[in-house]
């Protein structure tokens, strides 16, 4: 099955500062989601992108398919940040079913 | 407002059991997902459905099941609960033909087998 890698596993800021996550996985994909998990545990879907470039806020995505890889950028972070970001990939449709990586482990200190 | 709902959030069973875990989904979309979340696996996929009476196996799926009877609902059951069973379970749904594509979530199921 299609490989799903994240780095860093684990990264600590200083609030205010910038960051990358980045997603390599091993196959060609047509859905490519980021998901925030707060430390509740709620999943939040943040980006559905597969190819290209998104922004929502301080928060933007990019992926480049046909070299498998996707970065997730979070700027001026914030305590709210915190938590674990996982990238999931699928085949499909946007719809269908994904293979989610082991996540990165976020703290923002004040 | 359309939500996804897990029950109960938290269930203590013992090895040998039987236990579903509910999941139901106001939104009305047509595909279901059931995964469990485990420190350093992140989440595996273990059933899901793309509509009614459909249902597929994920990568992790022996010993457990999963039918689905109406739009709505997806139920979980794990027909002999054994210890490996202790985990997070999380329900998500997606829709075909949607404005927002993605899977939506909901607040998890932990559940320990003793």
């Amino acid at each position: 099955g299609i490989q799903v890698e994240q780095s860093p596993p684990d990264l600590i800021l200083q609030e205010g500062a910038n960051s990358t996550l980045r997603c390599n996985f091993s196959d060609s994909v047509n859905n490519l989601q980021w998901f925030h998990q707060n430390p509740w545990g709620q999943l939040i879907n943040l980006f559905y992108i597969p190819s290209g470039t998104k922004q929502n806020g301080r928060l933007s995505a990019t992926t480049v398919a046909t070299e498998r890889y996707s970065l997730l950028y979070i700027s001026s972070s914030q305590t709210t940040d915190s938590g674990v970001y996982f990238c999931a990939v699928g085949l499909s449709g946007g719809y269908q079913k994904v293979t989610f990586g082991t996540g990165t482990k976020l703290q923002v200190i004040p | 407002d359309a939500e996804i709902t897990q029950s109960p959030r938290h269930k203590i069973t013992e090895t040998g059991r039987q236990v579903t875990l509910a999941c139901h989904q106001t939104w009305n979309h047509n595909n279901m997902f059931w995964y469990r979340q485990d420190l350093g696996h992140g989440l595996r996929l273990i059933h899901y459905s793309y509509g009614v009476h459909d249902t597929n196996k994920g990568e992790v799926s022996d010993g457990y099941s999963v039918s689905r009877s109406n739009t709505e609902d997806l139920p979980l059951t794990l027909e002999s609960a054994a210890s490996s069973q202790t985990s997070v379970y999380f329900c998500a749904s997606s829709e075909s033909q949607s404005p927002r594509p993605g899977q939506y979530f909901g607040p998890g199921t932990r559940l320990t087998v003793t």
